[in-house]
């Protein structure tokens, strides 16, 4: 399957500490995309690559929050000094047209 | 902003049709719908662009109404395999290149009953 993965699944931590997210696009893809789902609500955007390029980050997006996306390939997402309101499923997408985003199943993220 | 979907939730018998509606007090270029299934991620079902354009699959129809911002997806004969959370995302009109990140709408909570 060569869908979009991201690694890991889940995430236990404690308030404070740093995690990294990490999401593999499909191949030919350019475009990369990031959202945070909580419950009962759809997906919210947090950020966008064309290729390396950071090109749009949500004003919502807090400062410890930072994502890279080098060589145009995988991405991360860091959360700095977690909150417990970080607690949410963190959605990767990607697509290589404006249709049709692709999304990976998701890390879930707990802080504690 | 986000989008307004209406109705929250609807629970329909097996062969029934649905309409999932959304709104948007923003300019749109385009509206995005995607299925979710419990536990699953989000599955593109149609785009509608300004001006007319739709790309989606076959058993999914949509409208989309650029003077009123507001989009409607229809699903007729409704099978078991279409229960699940509706999201309509839009794209907020602009000038220019790129692509936004979409703004997705709360959901509609779609249960079909045998």
């Amino acid at each position: 399957d060569t869908g979009v993965s991201q690694n890991p699944r889940h995430k236990i931590t404690k308030r404070g500490q740093n995690v990294t997210f990490r999401c593999d696009p499909i191949s030919e893809h350019n475009r990369l995309y990031w959202y945070r789902q909580t419950l009962g609500q759809g997906p919210e955007f947090l950020t966008y690559f064309q290729n390396e390029a950071q090109l749009e980050k949500s004003r919502l997006l807090s400062d410890r929050f930072s994502a890279e996306r080098p060589k145009g390939s995988f991405s991360t997402l860091e959360i700095q000094r977690t909150e417990q309101g970080d607690s949410a499923m963190y959605l990767c997408a990607s697509s290589s047209t404006r249709i049709e985003q692709f999304f990976g199943p998701g890390t879930r993220l707990t802080v504690l | 902003q986000q989008p307004v979907q209406s109705p929250q939730a609807v629970i329909l018998r097996e062969g029934e049709d649905a309409v999932i509606n959304c709104s948007s007090s923003k300019a749109l270029y385009s509206v995005h719908w995607y299925r979710q299934k419990h536990g699953e991620a989000p599955v593109f079902l149609m785009i509608l662009l300004k001006g007319g354009e739709q790309k989606g699959h076959d058993k999914i129809s949509a409208s989309f109404n650029e003077k009123k911002q507001q989009s409607s997806l229809y699903l007729t004969a409704s099978q078991l395999s279409y229960s699940g959370t509706y999201f309509c995302g839009t794209e907020r009109g602009y000038s220019g290149g790129g692509a936004d990140g979409l703004t997705f709408g709360k959901g509609t909570h779609l249960i079909i009953q045998p």
